[in-house]
């Protein structure tokens, strides 16, 4: 059965710190890993990871992909209380279904 | 402007009755999903349609059902056979087969 894991379930910070989320899956033939960040309600895209190895950036979050150990990260350095929120991962697996870990609430203290 | 609309976004309901939420795209992306998310549960899959008049269910499809006539259109309808459908309810689109989910602003329904 395809599923996707996320640890920690949740993480309290302050200001400053650097947090690093992490999402493991099993699925058959994989295609794509994607982050997401959840405040209020839409789901808001951050990251479309296909291949090992390459980081991807954007301001102060990143993010990188392990085909072989079947897991990614996302870091998030010099954390600000608007990155509180529930980040999602989701994985594609060769069907136009996307499959969701349950998520790691992050709440950044001032 | 470009989106995904989902309406209303407060839903109540009595035990028993059917109801129908609308989520209505000008993205003109050809898949569909319904998600439903729980608190600790993640999003799970009900419904996704592929292209207009073709739909097939997700891992928690039953008390649930939909229609794709239109492009822009799916409405999901719950069903008073759905045990425990309070729940927040998203609707999300994507253009191909490997490009990103996009997802209205939900609807949460409460049936009491």
């Amino acid at each position: 059965e395809d599923k996707v894991v996320q640890s920690p379930l949740s993480l309290v910070v302050h200001e400053g710190d650097t947090v690093t989320l992490n999402c493991s899956y099993e699925v058959t033939n994989f295609r794509s890993l994607l982050w997401y960040k959840q405040e209020k309600k839409a789901p808001t895209f951050l990251f479309m990871l296909t291949s090992s190895g390459i980081e991807k950036k954007s301001g102060r979050l990143s993010s990188i992909l392990d085909k072989k150990e079947l897991f990614s990260i996302l870091n998030i350095t010099a954390t600000q209380t608007g990155d509180s929120a529930v980040y999602l991962c989701a994985v594609k697996p060769g069907t136009y279904k996307y499959i969701f870990g349950t998520g790691t609430r992050l709440k950044v203290l001032a | 402007d470009g989106g995904i609309t989902q309406s209303p976004k407060y839903l109540f309901r009595k035990e028993g009755q059917n109801v129908t939420l609308s989520c209505e795209q000008n993205l003109n992306h050809d898949a569909m999903y319904w998600y439903r998310q729980d608190p600790g549960q993640g999003l799970r899959l009900i419904y996704y349609s592929q292209i207009v008049n073709d739909f097939q269910k997700g891992d928690i499809a039953e008390g649930y059902s939909v229609s794709r006539e239109k492009k822009e259109s799916f409405p999901l309808t719950v069903t008073s056979a759905q045990k425990n459908p309070t729940a927040f309810y998203l609707c999300a689109t994507a253009d191909s087969y490997n490009s990103p989910l996009h997802f209205g602003n939900g609807t949460r329904l409460t049936v009491t």
